[in-house]
C-alpha cells in the first residue's frame, strides 16, 4: 500500500527566502507525481506534474524534482512571497492502484512580509 | 474554458440524512474521481468513474455511492450520514488514465 509523507508539516519563513518542501513515498512504481496548492477551505490547484520518466519540472518560481528510486520529491520555491502562503500537497499515482492519487498530509506554508 | 465545477458549495445535514453532491468535469475529460478531505488532512480517494461505471474504489463503506452520466458529469451520494462524514468533498477530472488531474472547488459538508 502506497504511503506518502510530507515534511515539514508547517513552515514559516520571511519574505524573499528560498525554500524546499519534501515529499516521500514508499512504493516507487509510480506513473507520476503531482504537486498541488490549497488555500484555506478551497479546492486544489495543480502546480506541477512530473511523469515517472522525468527528473524535474519547472513553472515560474517553482521547481519540482523526482527521484523515483529513493521515493522522494522536492518542491523548490524561489524568492518566496506572502501570496505563496497556502498548504502544499504532493500526490502520487501508483501502478498497482489504478488512477487514484495517494496524498501526503501537506505542508502549511506561511510567508511573512 | 470552464474548469471542474461542483455544487453545492456548502451543505448542512443532520445525522441519518442522505446527501447528493454534483460534479461537472473539465471539457474533454471523461474520467471523474471523488475524494474526501477531513480538516487538516490530505484528501482520501473514494471512487472513480469512467464510461458510466465505477472503476476503482477506496476504503469507504457502501453508504458512499456514485453515478456518472453520459455527459461525464457525476454525482456522489452518501446515505445514513454520520458526524464523521463532515468534510470537504473534492471532485477531480482527467482525460483517461494516468494523466494530470484537475480539481474542483469542493463541497463543504457539515453533519450535525
Amino acid at each position: 500500500k502506497q504511503e506518502v509523507t510530507q515534511i515539514p508539516a508547517a513552515l514559516s519563513v520571511p519574505e524573499g527566502e528560498n525554500l524546499v518542501l519534501n515529499c516521500s513515498f514508499t512504493d516507487s512504481a509510480i506513473y507520476n507525481l503531482q504537486w498541488f496548492r490549497q488555500d484555506p477551505g478551497k479546492g486544489l490547484t495543480s502546480l506541477l506534474l512530473i511523469q515517472s520518466s522525468q527528473r524535474e519540472q519547472t513553472s515560474g518560481r517553482l521547481n519540482a524534482s523526482l527521484d523515483k528510486s529513493s521515493g522522494r520529491s522536492t518542491l523548490y520555491i524561489a524568492a518566496s512571497q506572502p501570496g505563496d502562503s497556502a498548504t502544499y500537497l504532493c500526490a502520487v499515482c501508483t501502478w498497482n492502484a489504478g488512477n487514484m492519487l495517494t496524498f501526503g498530509g501537506g505542508t502549511r506554508l506561511m510567508v511573512k512580509p | 474554458d470552464a474548469g471542474v465545477t461542483q455544487s453545492p458549495t456548502h451543505l448542512i445535514k443532520t445525522r441519518g440524512q442522505q446527501v447528493t453532491l454534483r460534479c461537472s468535469p473539465k471539457s474533454g475529460h471523461d474520467t471523474v474521481s471523488w475524494y474526501q478531505q477531513a480538516l487538516g488532512q490530505g484528501p482520501q480517494f473514494i471512487f472513480q468513474y469512467y464510461e458510466e461505471e465505477e472503476r476503482q474504489r477506496g476504503n469507504f463503506p457502501d453508504r458512499f455511492s456514485g453515478h456518472q452520466f453520459p455527459n461525464y458529469s457525476s454525482e456522489l451520494n452518501v446515505n445514513a450520514l454520520l458526524l464523521g462524514d463532515s468534510a470537504l468533498y473534492l471532485c477531480a477530472s482527467h482525460p483517461g488514465l494516468n494523466n494530470e488531474q484537475f480539481f474542483g472547488p469542493g463541497t463543504r459538508l457539515t453533519v450535525l
